[in-house]
C-alpha cells in the first residue's frame, strides 16, 4: 500500500526561487495537511484541507500556497524561497478531522534554501 | 495557545529496561492525544490515540496514560529492545481539531 507519497525527498533552492512539493494519498482521506519540522521544535502546521476545493491556514502559512483540486493530491507551493524556509516538510492525511483520527504521514522532503 | 513539552529531549537505556516517556500540555481542554514514533529520515507513525474521555490505551508492549486535569500523558514501553530506538513525539488535539506537537524524546536502547 502506497499510503502518503511525497516528492521530492531532497531539494536545494536558491533564495527567490519557487517550487512545488507534491503530496498524494491513496486512502480516500478527506483531510490533508502540511507540516514543517525544525530542530528542537515540534511540527508546525502550515496549511490544511478538509476536502477537495477547501483549504485553510495553519500556524505558519506565510510564504506558502496550497490548493486541493482532487481528494488525492495536496501540493505545497513555495512562492519565493527564503533561507528561513529551510526545513523538513511533511504531508499528512486522515480519514476525517485530522485531530480526531490517526494521522498518516509521508516520508518527508528535506529542503535547503541557500 | 497550547504548549506541549517533552522532557527529557533524549535518553539512553540498556536493553530490557522499561521506558517511561513524558508529555505535558498547558491547556487541559483537549479532544485527544496521540503518540507517534519517528525513525531517522522517515515520517511519523501513529502508535496510540487516547480520546479525552479515556485514561489509557494499550497496544502490545506500549501503554499510554492520560491525566487531563494535570495536563500529562505518559508512554510506557515494556522490556525495551534496540528496535525501539527512535524519536517519540506526542501531539494534542484541541476542539478545533488542530494538533500541537511536542519536540520529541529521542530514545536509544543499548544492546
Amino acid at each position: 500500500n502506497a499510503g502518503v507519497t511525497q516528492t521530492p525527498k531532497f531539494q536545494v533552492l536558491k533564495t527567490g526561487q519557487s517550487m512545488t512539493l507534491q503530496c498524494a494519498q491513496d486512502m480516500n482521506h478527506e483531510y490533508m495537511s502540511w507540516y514543517r519540522q525544525d530542530p528542537g521544535m515540534g511540527l508546525r502546521l502550515i496549511h490544511y484541507s478538509v476536502g477537495a476545493g477547501i483549504t485553510d491556514q495553519g500556524e505558519v502559512p506565510n510564504g506558502y500556497n496550497v490548493s486541493r483540486s482532487t481528494t488525492e493530491d495536496f501540493p505545497l507551493r513555495l512562492l519565493s524561497a527564503a533561507p528561513s524556509q529551510t526545513s523538513v516538510y511533511f504531508c499528512a492525511s486522515s480519514y476525517s478531522n485530522q485531530g480526531a483520527e490517526k494521522l498518516f504521514f509521508g516520508s518527508g522532503t528535506q529542503l535547503s534554501v541557500l | 495557545k497550547q504548549e506541549v513539552t517533552q522532557i527529557p529531549a533524549a535518553l539512553s537505556v540498556p536493553e530490557g529496561e522499561n521506558l517511561v516517556l513524558n508529555c505535558s500540555f498547558t491547556d487541559s481542554a483537549i479532544y485527544n492525544l496521540q503518540w507517534f514514533r519517528q525513525d531517522p529520515g522517515k515520517g511519523l507513525t501513529s502508535l496510540l490515540l487516547i480520546q479525552s474521555s479515556q485514561r489509557e490505551q494499550t497496544s502490545g508492549r506500549l501503554n499510554a496514560s492520560l491525566d487531563k486535569s494535570s495536563g500529562r500523558s505518559t508512554l510506557y514501553i515494556a522490556a525495551s529492545q534496540p528496535g525501539d530506538s527512535a524519536t517519540y513525539l506526542c501531539a494534542v488535539s484541541g476542539y478545533d481539531y488542530k494538533l500541537s506537537f511536542g519536540a520529541g524524546t529521542t530514545v536509544t536502547v543499548r544492546a
